[in-house]
């Protein structure tokens, strides 16, 4: 079974800073995708970012980007110029490539707020 | 309308009532979820629907009764239920094709308190 880990329970930067959050799982699977969800205080969440594992480049979104790296299973999310609005939950999720397959796999989330 | 919306938002509800959390989507997926939020643990996923067959019911108790009359509703039954299940409940949706990576498409959820 897939698990996916979050070790930073919390996290605060000031707004403009640029911050990290940690991401690792746990598979035997070679080809799967990871995503970062948002989840600001409204309750709704939103897809930061995805990426597909058999890609070697690394996913960027405007502000956000990851760095992903395969042989050690980890997958962290950068954001840069941090703004206000960036004050939400993050969870990293999982999901194997299988065909029939649908089920994500969530972290425990980040807390993250951006201090003005 | 766009997205996928849940109704009630908050539902508070005594352990011998029956209630129903209703979700619709309007993105034209063929697969709906529910998960289960509940403070410091990972999201749980409780049903999968594909194209309205249940494909997945995650060890759920009887108690959560899921429905899905066509491939943009989704309905949670609720009867009985202890004060442990408490949680939000989010519902999701996602398309279902081969190569696609299938990220989900939350709704806001419904908030459920029981007394």
């Amino acid at each position: 079974a897939q698990t996916v880990t979050q070790s930073q329970p919390e996290m605060s930067v000031q707004e403009a800073e640029t911050v990290t959050l940690s991401c690792t799982y746990d598979t035997s699977e070679n080809n799967y995708y990871l995503f970062w969800y948002k989840q600001p205080p409204s309750r709704q969440m939103i897809l930061v970012i995805r990426q597909e594992a058999y890609k070697q480049q690394n996913a960027t979104e405007n502000r956000f980007s990851v760095n992903f790296q395969k042989a050690a299973k980890s997958f962290s999310l950068k954001i840069s110029d941090s703004q206000l609005g960036d004050t939400a939950m993050y969870f990293c999720a999982f999901r194997d490539a299988n065909f029939g397959n649908e089920k994500l796999t969530f972290g425990t989330g980040t807390r993250l707020t951006i201090i003005p | 309308e766009t997205g996928v919306t849940q109704t009630p938002r908050h539902l508070v509800m005594g352990m011998t009532n029956k209630k129903s959390l209703k979700c619709e989507q309007h993105l034209g997926h063929n697969a709906m979820y529910w998960y289960k939020q509940s403070a410091k643990k990972p999201l749980e996923l409780m049903f999968v629907y594909n194209f309205k067959e249940q494909t997945e019911n995650n060890s759920v108790p009887s108690r959560f009764s899921p429905e899905c009359p066509n491939s943009s509703h989704l309905f949670l039954h609720l009867h009985t239920l202890q004060p442990e299940d408490s949680a939000l409940y989010l519902c999701a949706s996602s398309t279902r094709d081969r190569g696609l990576s299938g990220e989900l498409f939350f709704g806001e959820g419904s908030r459920l308190t029981v007394l």
